[in-house]
């Protein structure tokens, strides 16, 4: 049974650039977190999407923006990228009362 | 606001040496609490999580917690610690058995010295 599963691995974006991230949640499961992780920091929530719909959203400009499609994976995209937003980019996935399921995440860097 | 604190922001001990990982929150109402581990350039495995059920709760590789309210503290423990453990730690507060939103601590970087 596949976990949650992100795309690419890593990425090298130029300043100003835009980028997509990519997502698949694990089987059964239809809510999916994204999450920023800063070096040595811990994760910081970015939003959360069911049935399609933005249902939470953390303290991120609105560059930051994501959309989830109707067999529930889910892309984040951020715009105009700044030095700032190089950082581990995590999705993690959930179904009802269950916790999150974390995937590997997305290795960013703007340079 | 709900916030955690992760007291030390580097452990080092010894093989088969005990294990104590701080975390302090807080919260206006019950949380829910967990702990995930993090091993370098992997994502976040959950190890346990408190949701009010019993206050000591036991998670996976030998990894236990205790939730105290009256000390606003979900300290993780383990009484032999292996050279495996070595990796990142974060414990996160939900308000909601959902998790639809998790506030992370700053991690604490476990060392094991054989």
């Amino acid at each position: 049974d596949a976990g949650v599963t992100q795309s690419p691995t890593h990425l090298i974006k130029t300043r100003g650039q835009q980028v997509t991230l990519r997502c698949s949640p694990k089987s059964g499961h239809d809510t999916v977190s994204w999450y920023q992780q800063a070096l040595g920091q811990g994760p910081q929530f970015i939003f959360q999407y069911y049935e399609e719909e933005e249902r939470q959203r953390g303290n991120f400009p609105d560059r930051f923006s994501g959309h989830q499609f109707p067999n529930y994976s889910s892309e984040l995209n951020v715009n105009a990228l700044l030095l700032g937003d190089s950082a581990l980019y995590l999705c993690a996935s959930s179904s009802g009362t269950g916790s999150p399921t974390f995937g590997s995440g997305t290795r960013l860097t703007v340079v | 606001a709900q916030s955690v604190t992760q007291l030390g922001s580097h452990v080092s001990v010894s093989e088969g040496a005990l294990v104590l990982l701080r975390c302090n929150y807080s919260s206006s109402v019950p949380p829910y609490l967990f702990w995930y581990v993090q091993y370098p350039n992997q994502g976040l495995q959950l190890l346990l999580k408190y949701t009010s059920a019993a206050t000591l709760v036991k998670g996976i590789n030998g990894f236990e917690a205790e939730f105290k309210k009256s000390e606003t503290s979900f300290h993780l423990t383990k009484p032999s610690a292996h050279m495996s453990d070595a990796a990142e730690y974060f414990c996160a507060v939900s308000f909601t058995q959902g998790a639809q939103k998790l506030v992370f601590g700053q991690g604490t970087r476990l060392t094991i010295n054989p």
